[in-house]
């Protein structure tokens, strides 16, 4: 099937400071690609869809100065944590469906937040 | 999209089939059946999916009922390595988003 790379798969970064987070497609093109955080013991959460050359969409709550999406191209994603803090250590994971119908949706291995 | 209930979790014997419920009664005519897994600390991996036909791959199969309110996913022959979160979510045909639920913690014992 197709591949989703994150990178990176871990991070520990200081109270205050922003974190990138990548998301690629390695073998196909995605316009739209999602990104989820899940919380210890809770279920994936989505947090906006990425459009490749417009702005993200947000889901509700969700604060987008905060969570800085950019998908300049059809096989990256960028994810920014800004002025992090401690509530905002999580896991985050990326996704990206193929074109079609009722294609699947393949996920990155997610990354793990850690502020301090 | 349409809302699914699942019990939380389940236990199955390795070698079993492992069957795990889902309820979808509100589902629409245009609406898939997708399932997912996710093993701890991993992103979710795609088992399969279906409209209204029981599908089958190397992984699983997948029963849905005929009036589509409800659906089964069979392991047939469960191992250690199939402990994991399960997910069954329903999707509009070419719609964007995949809304994960509570799904079932299925633990695989020997």
């Amino acid at each position: 099937g197709a591949v989703v790379s994150q990178h990176p798969s871990r991070v520990i970064c200081k109270s205050g400071t922003s974190v990138k987070i990548e998301c690629r497609s390695l073998d196909f093109q995605a316009t739209t690609m999602f990104w989820y955080r899940q919380f210890p013991k809770q279920s994936l959460m989505l947090m906006a869809t990425s459009n490749e050359g417009s702005k993200a969409t947000y889901e509700q709550g969700v604060e987008k100065d905060k969570f800085l999406i950019n998908h300049a191209s059809l096989t990256l994603s960028t994810l920014t944590v800004t002025s992090a803090h401690p509530e905002d250590s999580s896991f985050y994971i990326c996704s990206a469906r193929l074109q079609g119908r009722d294609t699947e949706a393949f996920f990155g291995q997610g990354t793990r937040l850690t502020v301090v | 999209d349409a809302k699914t209930t699942q019990p939380p979790s389940m236990d199955c014997a390795e070698g079993r089939a492992a069957n795990l419920p889902c309820n979808h009664s509100t589902i629409s005519g245009n609406e898939y059946v997708y399932w997912y897994r996710q093993i701890h600390s991993q992103g979710p991996q795609y088992i399969i999916h279906g409209l209204k036909n029981n599908e089958t791959n190397e992984m699983a199969s997948l029963i849905i009922t005929e009036d589509r309110k409800s659906s089964t996913l069979i392991l047939p022959h469960a191992t250690l390595r199939d402990t994991a979160v399960y997910y069954c979510i329903v999707r509009v045909a070419n719609g964007n988003k995949l809304v994960f639920g509570a799904g079932t913690i299925l633990r695989v014992k020997s």
